[in-house]
């Protein structure tokens, strides 16, 4: 069981669709990330989150956009997305500042847009 | 920017025999980590090397953190039906930094 847990495990939108991702750690972790995977390819980093503020933004279009209510959760905004965008996405989380050390992986979300 | 690949992309081995697997960086790292991906899983970490030239082992599996930190290696003894999986190095360019790269992957089977 992976302890940063992700909903939904999938979705399907159209192109005009407005959904979210959400993402939830209670390790106490103070750096969160998404990252984006398609098949048989590695994970790409999308944005990073450390102390509730985005950190690092991979230059990710616009129609992605990522929040961070607080230190527990983090949101991934989808609005408007390409059929390019089907993937899974995957939430981590870390220890924040000097070593961040190992990353916890969510299970993801599998996105689908028609 | 910064690459990192893998070799090989595809392993097939008999149960039994050994696994490598070799990452290699365009640039110097702060640090490399290792992570295994099962079919349909998500990544989950293996270790992290930090020094030049460490070497650290877990069970069956040695890794290695090359002298001038810019590659690294996995290697697995006697491999097993349970090491089938996609295994990724991630690697940091500054201490500190939340930017990991992941390597492109080698994928092993094991067959039985």
């Amino acid at each position: 069981d992976t302890e940063v847990t992700q909903t939904p495990k999938h979705l399907v939108m159209g192109m005009t669709n407005k959904k979210s991702l959400k993402c939830e750690q209670h390790m106490g972790h103070r750096a969160m990330y998404w990252y984006k995977q398609k098949a048989k390819k590695p994970p790409e980093l999308m944005f990073v989150y450390s102390y509730e503020k985005l950190s690092i933004n991979e230059s990710v279009p616009s129609r992605f956009s990522p929040e961070c209510p607080n230190s527990s959760l983090l949101n991934l905004h989808l609005h408007a997305l390409q059929p390019e965008d089907s993937a899974l996405y995957l939430c981590a989380s870390s220890q924040a500042g000097g070593f961040t050390g190992e990353l916890f992986f969510g299970e993801g979300s599998r996105l689908t847009v028609l | 920017g910064q690459q990192v690949m893998q070799i090989p992309q595809y392993q097939h081995v008999q149960e039994g025999e050994d696994f490598t697997t070799y990452c290699n960086s365009s640039t110097t790292l702060s640090n490399i980590q290792w992570y295994k991906q099962r079919p349909g899983g998500h990544p989950v970490f293996l270790i992290q090397l930090v020094k030049s030239g460490e070497v650290k082992k877990q069970k069956r599996l040695t890794f290695q953190f090359g002298e001038a930190k810019k590659n690294s290696s996995l290697h697995i003894t006697a491999t097993q039906t349970t090491d089938v999986g996609t295994y990724f190095c991630a690697g940091s360019r500054t201490s500190g930094t939340y930017k990991y790269i992941f390597g492109t992957g080698t994928r092993l089977k094991v067959l039985a």
